[in-house]
């Protein structure tokens, strides 16, 4: 089956830097990737995806990059906000069965 | 706005007894998963439903879990008996077919 790994298992960064969250995952066959943010005592929520036919895509402050060949997708963040202090999850899907998710990032952004 | 519910929030039982955790999906989403989230295995899935029919249990440890679509509008998970290591937040999460799950906020079941 689908196995995901996310690195690193926490961040921390000053206000306004960069942030870069990386997953891979083992299954060729996955073909969609969305991110999911949660905060303290919520559940998680999406914030962006991106599909296996596509190598990035940006959203905002936002942007997801994709290499189906390495089988690695990466999150970063731009501008870094107090607010976006959370603990962020990759995920992998083939054709939206079965998400498995990886084990989280916990972000802290320093003011 | 749309949101998927859960009950209750917060659950504290004791060892052996029946947990009963209810979710209402977001109206028109076919699909139900039920994930549990610890610190230890991250985020588990444990089953899902499409069009309130079993896709996939495997997650789920059989002999005391089980997972049911009563109708549209209600999921629920049910442990019984239940033991101290089920203690976790459990999530319902609800979608269209190959879409992403949305999240519940959860239920956080602590189990003495």
């Amino acid at each position: 089956g689908e196995n995901v790994e996310q690195h690193p298992s926490t961040l921390s960064v000053q206000e306004g830097d960069s942030a870069v969250i990386k997953c891979t995952y083992s299954d060729s066959a996955s073909n969609y990737f969305p991110w999911y943010k949660q905060e303290l005592g919520k559940g998680p929520q999406l914030i962006i995806d991106i599909r296996s036919n596509v190598g990035e895509k940006k959203d905002q402050r936002i942007a997801v990059t994709l290499n189906k060949t390495a089988k690695h997708f990466s999150l970063h963040i731009t501008e870094t906000q107090p607010e976006d202090s959370a603990v962020y999850f990759c995920a992998a899907s083939r054709g939206g069965q079965n998400f498995v998710f990886g084990p989280g990032t916990r972000l802290s952004v320093l003011p | 706005d749309a949101r998927v519910t859960q009950t209750p929030r917060h659950k504290v039982t004791e060892m052996g007894q029946e947990v009963t955790m209810r979710c209402q999906p977001i109206l028109g989403h076919n699909t139900v998963f039920w994930y549990r989230q610890t610190m230890m295995q991250g985020l588990e899935l444990l089953a899902y439903f499409r069009n309130r029919a079993p896709l996939d249990d495997s997650g789920m440890p059989k002999d005391r879990f089980s997972a049911e679509m009563p109708d549209a509008t209600l999921a629920t998970l049910k442990i019984q008996p239940s033991e101290p290591r089920d203690s976790a937040v459990y999530f319902c999460a609800s979608g269209l077919h190959s879409g992403n799950p949305f999240f519940g906020p959860g239920t956080r079941l602590t189990v003495l």
